[in-house]
């Protein structure tokens, strides 16, 4: 099963930042957090990832709480072709760990 | 980054017929996955294809029905045999390497009449 809840969808003005939550409560100490999103009828694609530091890189921004038990990704400026399905992932990236997918967060992009 | 290849990208098939799906990464990789994906779901994980020895299936896959290959660090195979209309799905391929990120085909698209 799934380790992460997220809602299931989020509204966004275009131009406004997204920012997309996510509960991983039994996160283990060697487990980093993923994000990854589906744009309709392509594979999913990498966004980011990180274990407890924030991390930003030319797509988005992952904020991670400090007790690591729940995380955000920011979408700065949010664009239409943002419009996607994202999934929020915990893995263990040292071994070879499968990724199992939860439900995500439909995020629709508003003109 | 890895590039990943998947042959082919759509099909239509009869039913009882079997199809093979091909994927092809550009470097050498350590994990390589089998996902489905029905229409409007999320991604379910088949299986994980290893090097040399028989794939790892997940709960509700069966080797009989899903059988897998991987000749090497940067090729595999899944068949989908004895095709049903409930085998109608996506079907994706993921690669990385330990240390790395997973990425992901873009799929094939199988519907079966």
């Amino acid at each position: 099963d799934a380790k992460t809840t997220q809602p299931p969808s989020m509204d966004c003005a275009e131009g406004r930042a997204a920012n997309l939550p996510c509960n991983h409560s039994t996160i283990s100490g060697n487990e980093y957090v993923y994000w990854y999103r589906q744009i309709h009828s392509q594979g999913p694609q990498y966004i980011i990832h990180g274990l407890k530091n924030n991390e930003t890189n030319e797509m988005a921004s992952l904020i991670i709480t400090e007790d690591r038990k729940s995380s955000t990704l920011i979408l700065p400026h949010a664009t239409l072709r943002d419009t996607a399905v994202y999934y929020c992932i915990v893995r263990v990236p040292y071994r070879d760990d499968k990724i199992i997918f939860g439900k995500g967060t439909r995020l629709h992009i508003l003109p | 980054s890895a590039v990943i290849s998947q042959k082919p990208s759509r099909d239509i098939c009869q039913r009882g017929t079997s199809l093979t799906i091909q994927c092809q990464v550009d470097s050498q990789v350590t994990m390589m996955f089998w996902y489905r994906q029905q229409p409007g779901q999320s991604l379910t994980l088949i299986a994980t294809a290893n090097q040399g020895s028989e794939a790892t299936y997940e709960s509700g896959f069966v080797i009989d029905k899903f059988p897998i290959s991987r000749p090497n660090l940067t090729f595999s195979t899944l068949t989908v045999s004895n095709m049903s209309p409930e085998d109608s799905s996506i079907y994706l391929c993921s690669a990385g390497t330990v240390r790395e990120k997973l990425f992901f085909g873009s799929g094939t698209q199988l519907s079966v009449l």
